[in-house]
């Protein structure tokens, strides 16, 4: 079944940590996002990728780094995780014509201690 | 720039009657897709409903419908015979110029 996938759906780390949220999609949807949801439930988007090799930040500046080697893979990677990085970080996929709508994983949940 | 307002924070219904969710939004494109979003707690984001703007005819799923009003750029959700199971966050979302815009979402409870 096409699906979008995230691991882990939860993960609580020390401060100063490297981390990697993965996002996996088997639907061969080219545009992928990231968005990160506060504790509000308010959600921002932060990147974005339109294809292997394109990666964009969002409207939210994030320290996050993503990468696109892969068309089912979009990785978000944090180099040193603080108590500020806490949040729901939630990854989509889209058909080329976005108003389709877009499929969303079932999101990370990150605590950094 | 694209806006969208959800007005309201938290609603509650019993189960089996109805509500409405209202959203509204303002866009500068002619060509854009309005969406309403479901988030159940710890659970994935699905999409509920989708209207074309072009289209003048209300959306309908199910239990689900819309109210689009383009001139007032208004597009509320309706939720028929309300179950436990509609329990969650709503967003209401807008899709133009390649980007989809969320509003702060409404928080439905459902009284037993």
């Amino acid at each position: 079944e096409a699906d979008i996938y995230q691991t882990p759906r939860y993960l609580v780390i020390g401060t100063g940590k490297k981390i990697t949220l993965e996002c996996s999609q088997t639907m061969g949807h080219d545009k992928m996002y990231w968005y990160q949801q506060d504790p509000g439930m308010e959600l921002h988007l932060i990147h974005y990728s339109y294809g292997v090799n394109s990666t964009e930040k969002g409207d939210l500046s994030s320290e996050s780094t993503v990468s696109r080697i892969r068309t089912e893979h979009f990785p978000l990677t944090l180099e040193s995780a603080r108590p500020s990085h806490t949040s729901q970080y939630l990854c989509a996929s889209s058909e080329p014509r976005g108003g389709y709508g877009y499929t969303f994983g079932s999101g990370t949940r990150l605590t950094v201690v | 720039a694209q806006t969208v307002t959800q007005s309201q924070p938290e609603m509650s219904v019993q189960e089996a009657e109805t509500v409405t969710l209202s959203c509204t939004y303002d866009t500068s494109e002619s060509d854009y897709y309005l969406f309403w979003y479901k988030q159940p707690p710890s659970r994935q984001m699905i999409l509920v409903i989708r209207q074309e703007a072009y289209k003048q005819q209300n959306a309908t799923e199910n239990r689900f419908s819309v109210n689009f009003q383009k001139a007032a750029k208004s597009f509320s959700l309706k939720i028929s015979d309300s179950q436990l199971g509609d329990a969650a966050m709503y967003f209401c979302a807008c899709f133009g110029n390649e980007k989809l815009t969320f509003g702060t979402g409404t928080r439905l409870t459902i009284i037993p």
